[in-house]
């Protein structure tokens, strides 16, 4: 079946203790994606990558990592997690045509709550 | 000039009504204008997608209505169900952007 996965669904964690989400794809995107939503702010975007070894900062990318060592594996990486990070995360894969992403293919998310 | 302004934040409509969705934009750019469907514990997911090219686009009982000129776009969602109870969310981006830039969503309630 095609899919996003991401790892943890749910997760409470502690002011500094260093976190990672995994999210892989098995379609085969070239393009994958992070966002956090937000109730009043919709969906914003943290980093994205284009390919393997090309990542980009999206508009809220202050206080997160991301690495594209391969293609179908995308983690974020949350190295001091703060309050304000508490939130509901998505990964997102898409088949990318002339630098645009095209159908975005999300996973079921991550409710991240940082205390 | 990357923003996306959806409103209402929420709607409340009744079976068998239309229930319409409106999103405005400021970057002139923006040539791919995309929908996206979330319900309650999932992911979004594409809905129905317009170019500038066309004013309408139809799918099923979802439209998406252009306005180039107002720089708006619109979602009519005909005979409205309780199965579409969900949140919606406009977005838009260019050739070349490589980013999509989301709206704030709406919340749509279908009651019988």
């Amino acid at each position: 079946e095609a899919q996003v996965t991401q790892n943890p669904r749910y997760l409470i964690t502690v002011t500094g203790k260093k976190l990672t989400v995994t999210c892989s794809q098995n379609m085969n995107h070239e393009y994958m994606s992070w966002y956090r939503q937000d109730p009043g702010l919709g969906l914003r975007q943290i980093y994205y990558s284009m390919n393997v070894e090309v990542t980009d900062k999206g508009d809220v990318p202050e206080g997160y990592k991301v690495s594209r060592k391969e293609k179908r594996n995308f983690p974020l990486i949350l190295e001091s997690p703060s309050p304000n990070q508490t939130s509901l995360y998505f990964c997102a894969s898409s088949p990318s045509s002339g630098g645009i992403p095209l159908e975005q293919f999300f996973g079921p998310g991550t409710r991240l709550t940082v205390l | 000039q990357q923003q996306v302004k959806q409103s209402p934040q929420s709607l409340i409509v009744q079976k068998g009504g239309i229930s319409i969705i409106n999103c405005a934009y400021e970057n002139t750019a923006f040539d791919y204008f995309p929908w996206y469907q979330q319900f309650p514990g999932k992911g979004p997911a594409l809905l129905i997608a317009i170019r500038p090219d066309v004013s309408e686009k139809k799918e099923g009982r979802f439209t998406i209505s252009f306005n180039k000129s107002a720089k708006q776009f619109s979602l009519h969602i005909m005979d409205s169900q309780p199965g579409d109870s969900a949140t919606y969310f406009c977005a838009a981006t260019y050739f070349g952007n490589e980013k999509l830039t989301f709206g704030t969503g709406t919340r749509l309630t279908i009651i019988p």
